[in-house]
């Protein structure tokens, strides 16, 4: 069965630092992920996802991942930091049997200082 | 553009009444979720619909039913509402390739008294 941990509940930079949002994941099968954010009162939007292509995978607004099977990680990052990151981050990972499904983690809240 | 709709936005209900959440997307997608969110607990599944017609449950599916009414639209319905689903829904649908991105609504909040 899959499962996704992200390891960090809560996470504060300062703006114009590095960011780092961790998530590890669980899986059978070789595993499609997901990073999408939240910001407050809004849905999900999706970020980048990993498809088995490129192990790096660049996504919008300047964050990138990396897949790493051997450290069954896919973690978040990006170089700088801006105010208007500050948001929830989830790793997901879908369930490729059939269904469909996808395995939220529980977020991680990302805050950014001035 | 309007992609993934839900309504309404904000419902507040009483123990015991019941009440329909209503989903629908324009993208012609086949598979279709209902997702509530709680702090600290990401979100879980609560029903899916891989395809018009059908219907499983997901995680936490007691108290609730769904109906996949056509390709397009998938609603949620709570018979006798309890404070327990006291909570943030999202209806979302699936387009099947280029890594089965799954596309959210902007949320129902829903408070149960």
């Amino acid at each position: 069965a899959q499962s996704v941990t992200q390891l960090d509940s809560h996470v504060s930079v300062s703006e114009g630092t590095p960011v780092l949002l961790r998530c590890n994941y669980s899986s059978s099968y070789s595993p499609s992920l997901f990073w999408y954010v939240q910001h407050p009162n809004k849905g999900l939007q999706l970020l980048l996802k990993y498809t088995s292509a490129a192990t790096l995978v660049k996504g919008i607004n300047g964050f990138e991942a990396e897949f790493k099977k051997s450290e069954t990680s896919f973690h978040l990052t990006k170089p700088s930091a801006h105010m208007s990151d500050a948001a929830e981050y989830f790793c997901v990972v879908s369930d490729p049997s059939g269904t469909y499904k996808y395995i939220f983690g529980t977020g991680t809240r990302l805050k950014v200082l001035a | 553009n309007a992609g993934v709709t839900q309504t309404p936005k904000f419902q507040v209900l009483k123990t015991g009444q019941s009440m329909t959440l209503q989903c629908a997307q324009d993208m012609n997608h086949n598979s279709m979720y209902w997702y509530r969110q709680d702090p600290g607990m990401g979100l879980r599944l609560i029903y899916y619909s891989a395809s018009e017609g059908t219907t499983d449950k997901g995680e936490v599916p007691n108290g609730y039913n769904v109906s996949r009414l056509n390709k397009r639209e998938f609603s949620l319905r709570l018979e006798s509402a309890a404070p327990s689903q006291t909570s943030v829904y999202f209806c979302a649908s699936l387009t099947r390739g280029s890594g089965n991105t799954i596309y959210f609504g902007e949320g129902s909040w829903l408070t149960v008294v």
